[in-house]
Protein backbone atom coordinates (compact mmCIF):
# COMPACT_ATOMS: atom_id res chain seq x y z
CA UNK A 1 0.00 0.00 0.00
CA UNK A 2 0.80 3.84 -0.15
CA UNK A 3 1.94 5.75 2.85
CA UNK A 4 2.70 9.29 2.89
CA UNK A 5 4.58 11.44 5.01
CA UNK A 6 4.30 15.07 6.28
CA UNK A 7 6.69 15.86 8.90
CA UNK A 8 5.82 19.61 9.45
CA UNK A 9 2.87 19.36 11.84
CA UNK A 10 2.88 23.78 11.57
CA UNK A 11 4.24 25.93 9.60
CA UNK A 12 4.55 29.98 9.41
CA UNK A 13 5.41 32.25 6.96
CA UNK A 14 5.40 36.38 6.41
CA UNK A 15 2.88 36.82 3.96
CA UNK A 16 4.56 38.06 -0.47
CA UNK A 17 7.25 35.21 1.22
CA UNK A 18 7.76 32.06 -0.15
CA UNK A 19 6.88 28.17 1.69
CA UNK A 20 8.10 24.73 1.19
CA UNK A 21 5.93 21.76 2.51
CA UNK A 22 7.42 18.77 2.92
CA UNK A 23 6.16 15.65 1.61
CA UNK A 24 7.45 12.10 0.88
CA UNK A 25 6.18 9.16 -0.03
CA UNK A 26 6.56 4.84 -0.22
CA UNK A 27 5.01 2.68 -2.98
CA UNK A 28 6.29 0.06 -5.11
CA UNK A 29 4.17 1.02 -8.16
CA UNK A 30 5.86 2.65 -10.79
CA UNK A 31 2.83 4.54 -11.96
CA UNK A 32 1.18 6.48 -9.33
CA UNK A 33 0.23 10.00 -9.03
CA UNK A 34 0.65 13.08 -6.01
CA UNK A 35 -1.61 15.11 -4.96
CA UNK A 36 -1.35 18.21 -2.87
CA UNK A 37 -5.18 19.43 -1.16
CA UNK A 38 -5.80 22.65 0.93
CA UNK A 39 -8.15 22.71 3.43
CA UNK A 40 -9.23 25.85 5.06
CA UNK A 41 -11.01 26.11 8.62
CA UNK A 42 -14.22 25.80 6.87
CA UNK A 43 -13.65 21.98 6.06
CA UNK A 44 -13.81 21.64 2.58
CA UNK A 45 -10.81 19.96 0.63
CA UNK A 46 -9.78 21.76 -2.49
CA UNK A 47 -7.45 20.38 -5.02
CA UNK A 48 -4.24 22.57 -5.81
CA UNK A 49 -1.92 20.10 -7.75
CA UNK A 50 -1.23 17.05 -9.30
CA UNK A 51 2.29 15.44 -10.03
CA UNK A 52 2.06 11.88 -12.25
CA UNK A 53 5.34 9.91 -11.76
CA UNK A 54 6.21 9.80 -15.22
CA UNK A 55 5.82 13.51 -15.82
CA UNK A 56 9.19 14.64 -16.39
CA UNK A 57 8.87 18.33 -15.37
CA UNK A 58 7.50 19.84 -12.30
CA UNK A 59 3.65 20.15 -12.18
CA UNK A 60 2.95 23.97 -11.44
CA UNK A 61 -0.56 26.21 -11.14
CA UNK A 62 -0.24 29.51 -10.65
CA UNK A 63 1.09 30.30 -7.32
CA UNK A 64 1.55 26.06 -6.38
CA UNK A 65 4.92 24.69 -8.04
CA UNK A 66 5.36 21.15 -6.97
CA UNK A 67 9.43 19.80 -6.57
CA UNK A 68 9.60 16.17 -7.37
CA UNK A 69 12.44 14.18 -6.59
CA UNK A 70 11.17 10.91 -8.14
CA UNK A 71 14.56 9.32 -6.56
CA UNK A 72 14.56 11.07 -2.88
CA UNK A 73 10.32 9.91 -3.15
CA UNK A 74 9.59 13.37 -2.27
CA UNK A 75 7.14 15.96 -3.79
CA UNK A 76 7.04 19.16 -1.80
CA UNK A 77 5.07 21.82 -2.43
CA UNK A 78 6.11 25.16 -3.34
CA UNK A 79 3.77 28.56 -2.49
CA UNK A 80 5.52 31.79 -3.63
CA UNK A 81 4.11 35.20 -2.61
CA UNK A 82 1.86 33.60 0.15
CA UNK A 83 -1.07 35.20 0.86
CA UNK A 84 -3.38 35.65 4.11
CA UNK A 85 -6.16 33.25 2.49
CA UNK A 86 -2.98 31.09 2.34
CA UNK A 87 -3.60 30.08 5.94
CA UNK A 88 -4.84 26.30 6.18
CA UNK A 89 -4.08 22.52 6.17
CA UNK A 90 -2.02 21.00 3.39
CA UNK A 91 -2.50 17.41 2.70
CA UNK A 92 -0.60 15.48 0.21
CA UNK A 93 -2.26 12.39 -0.74
CA UNK A 94 -1.31 9.73 -3.71
CA UNK A 95 -2.54 7.00 -6.05
CA UNK A 96 -1.60 4.03 -7.66
CA UNK A 97 -2.53 1.03 -9.57
CA UNK A 98 -3.54 -2.16 -9.00
CA UNK A 99 -5.90 -2.83 -5.78
CA UNK A 100 -4.86 0.68 -5.19
CA UNK A 101 -6.17 2.15 -7.86
CA UNK A 102 -8.86 5.26 -7.55
CA UNK A 103 -8.08 5.55 -3.85
CA UNK A 104 -6.23 8.07 -2.56
CA UNK A 105 -4.22 7.87 0.66
CA UNK A 106 -3.22 10.85 2.43
CA UNK A 107 -0.32 12.76 5.03
CA UNK A 108 -1.52 13.82 8.46
CA UNK A 109 -1.36 17.25 6.86
CA UNK A 110 0.54 20.42 7.59
CA UNK A 111 -1.12 23.52 9.81
CA UNK A 112 0.01 26.47 7.37
CA UNK A 113 0.05 30.23 9.05
CA UNK A 114 0.49 33.15 7.24
CA UNK A 115 1.22 36.14 9.15
CA UNK A 116 1.18 39.99 7.66
CA UNK B 1 -23.40 24.46 -10.69
CA UNK B 2 -22.09 20.44 -10.31
CA UNK B 3 -20.69 19.41 -6.96
CA UNK B 4 -21.09 17.33 -4.35
CA UNK B 5 -23.78 18.05 -1.54
CA UNK B 6 -23.81 16.65 2.23
CA UNK B 7 -25.81 16.74 4.53
CA UNK B 8 -26.30 17.92 7.23
CA UNK B 9 -22.97 20.24 8.30
CA UNK B 10 -23.73 19.36 12.12
CA UNK B 11 -24.96 16.54 13.17
CA UNK B 12 -25.46 15.39 17.40
CA UNK B 13 -26.58 12.10 18.42
CA UNK B 14 -26.83 10.09 21.62
CA UNK B 15 -24.62 7.02 21.90
CA UNK B 16 -26.03 3.80 20.84
CA UNK B 17 -28.10 5.73 18.08
CA UNK B 18 -27.60 4.88 14.56
CA UNK B 19 -27.23 7.79 11.94
CA UNK B 20 -26.96 8.31 8.42
CA UNK B 21 -24.80 10.73 6.62
CA UNK B 22 -26.29 12.21 3.47
CA UNK B 23 -23.81 12.95 -0.08
CA UNK B 24 -25.35 13.22 -3.35
CA UNK B 25 -23.43 13.94 -6.86
CA UNK B 26 -24.63 15.73 -9.56
CA UNK B 27 -21.44 15.41 -11.51
CA UNK B 28 -22.17 12.19 -13.44
CA UNK B 29 -19.42 10.55 -11.22
CA UNK B 30 -18.88 6.39 -11.16
CA UNK B 31 -16.56 6.18 -7.96
CA UNK B 32 -17.80 7.50 -4.38
CA UNK B 33 -15.39 7.28 -1.59
CA UNK B 34 -16.43 8.05 2.60
CA UNK B 35 -13.17 9.00 4.58
CA UNK B 36 -12.75 10.25 8.15
CA UNK B 37 -10.77 13.01 9.42
CA UNK B 38 -10.14 13.33 13.10
CA UNK B 39 -7.26 15.90 14.74
CA UNK B 40 -3.72 14.97 13.41
CA UNK B 41 -4.43 11.90 12.17
CA UNK B 42 -5.07 13.12 8.28
CA UNK B 43 -8.10 11.50 6.16
CA UNK B 44 -8.71 8.03 6.49
CA UNK B 45 -10.89 6.00 4.01
CA UNK B 46 -14.05 4.01 5.35
CA UNK B 47 -15.76 2.89 2.09
CA UNK B 48 -15.50 3.01 -1.39
CA UNK B 49 -17.65 2.18 -4.42
CA UNK B 50 -16.74 2.41 -8.07
CA UNK B 51 -20.02 1.63 -9.51
CA UNK B 52 -24.19 1.18 -8.52
CA UNK B 53 -24.71 -1.46 -6.41
CA UNK B 54 -21.00 -2.23 -5.74
CA UNK B 55 -18.88 -0.98 -2.85
CA UNK B 56 -15.84 -2.07 -0.63
CA UNK B 57 -14.23 -1.56 2.58
CA UNK B 58 -11.41 0.89 3.09
CA UNK B 59 -9.02 0.86 6.04
CA UNK B 60 -11.53 1.91 8.44
CA UNK B 61 -14.94 0.40 7.83
CA UNK B 62 -15.73 -1.12 11.29
CA UNK B 63 -19.16 -0.54 12.56
CA UNK B 64 -19.97 1.66 9.28
CA UNK B 65 -22.03 0.13 6.52
CA UNK B 66 -23.37 2.25 2.59
CA UNK B 67 -25.42 1.60 0.15
CA UNK B 68 -25.01 2.85 -3.68
CA UNK B 69 -28.33 2.20 -4.95
CA UNK B 70 -28.02 5.37 -7.31
CA UNK B 71 -25.30 6.85 -8.89
CA UNK B 72 -25.87 9.90 -7.43
CA UNK B 73 -25.73 8.82 -3.83
CA UNK B 74 -23.82 7.16 -1.31
CA UNK B 75 -25.01 7.57 2.16
CA UNK B 76 -23.34 6.10 4.92
CA UNK B 77 -24.65 4.91 8.27
CA UNK B 78 -22.89 5.00 11.59
CA UNK B 79 -23.55 2.20 13.70
CA UNK B 80 -23.87 1.90 17.34
CA UNK B 81 -20.82 -0.60 16.94
CA UNK B 82 -18.67 2.25 15.69
CA UNK B 83 -16.48 2.60 18.82
CA UNK B 84 -15.54 6.14 18.46
CA UNK B 85 -18.00 8.00 16.20
CA UNK B 86 -17.09 11.43 16.69
CA UNK B 87 -15.24 12.99 13.73
CA UNK B 88 -15.31 14.90 10.48
CA UNK B 89 -16.57 12.76 7.29
CA UNK B 90 -15.57 14.10 3.90
CA UNK B 91 -17.47 12.21 0.84
CA UNK B 92 -15.27 12.25 -2.18
CA UNK B 93 -16.44 11.69 -6.20
CA UNK B 94 -14.23 10.46 -9.08
CA UNK B 95 -15.17 10.56 -13.01
CA UNK B 96 -12.58 8.21 -13.42
CA UNK B 97 -9.97 5.80 -11.28
CA UNK B 98 -6.64 6.41 -13.32
CA UNK B 99 -3.29 7.19 -11.37
CA UNK B 100 -4.25 11.18 -12.53
CA UNK B 101 -7.63 11.31 -11.04
CA UNK B 102 -8.35 14.04 -8.64
CA UNK B 103 -11.03 14.12 -5.33
CA UNK B 104 -13.72 16.06 -5.76
CA UNK B 105 -15.16 16.70 -2.20
CA UNK B 106 -18.09 18.09 -0.42
CA UNK B 107 -17.84 20.02 2.52
CA UNK B 108 -18.01 17.61 5.36
CA UNK B 109 -20.57 17.01 7.83
CA UNK B 110 -19.25 17.02 11.55
CA UNK B 111 -20.78 14.55 13.67
CA UNK B 112 -20.72 14.45 17.48
CA UNK B 113 -22.12 11.96 19.48
CA UNK B 114 -22.58 12.17 23.33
Amino acid sequence: AQKITQTQPGMFVQEKEAVTLDCTYDTSDQSYGLFWYKQPSSGEMIFLIYQGSYDEQNATEGRYSLNFQKARKSANLVISASQLGDSAMYFCAMTGRGSTLGRLYFGRGTQLTVWP
Amino acid sequence: DGGITQSPKYLFRKEGQNVTLSCEQNLNHDAMYWYRQDPGQGLRLIYYSQIVNDFQKGDIAEGYSVSREKKESFPLTVTSAQKNPTAFYLCASSGRTGVDSPLHFGNGTRLTVT
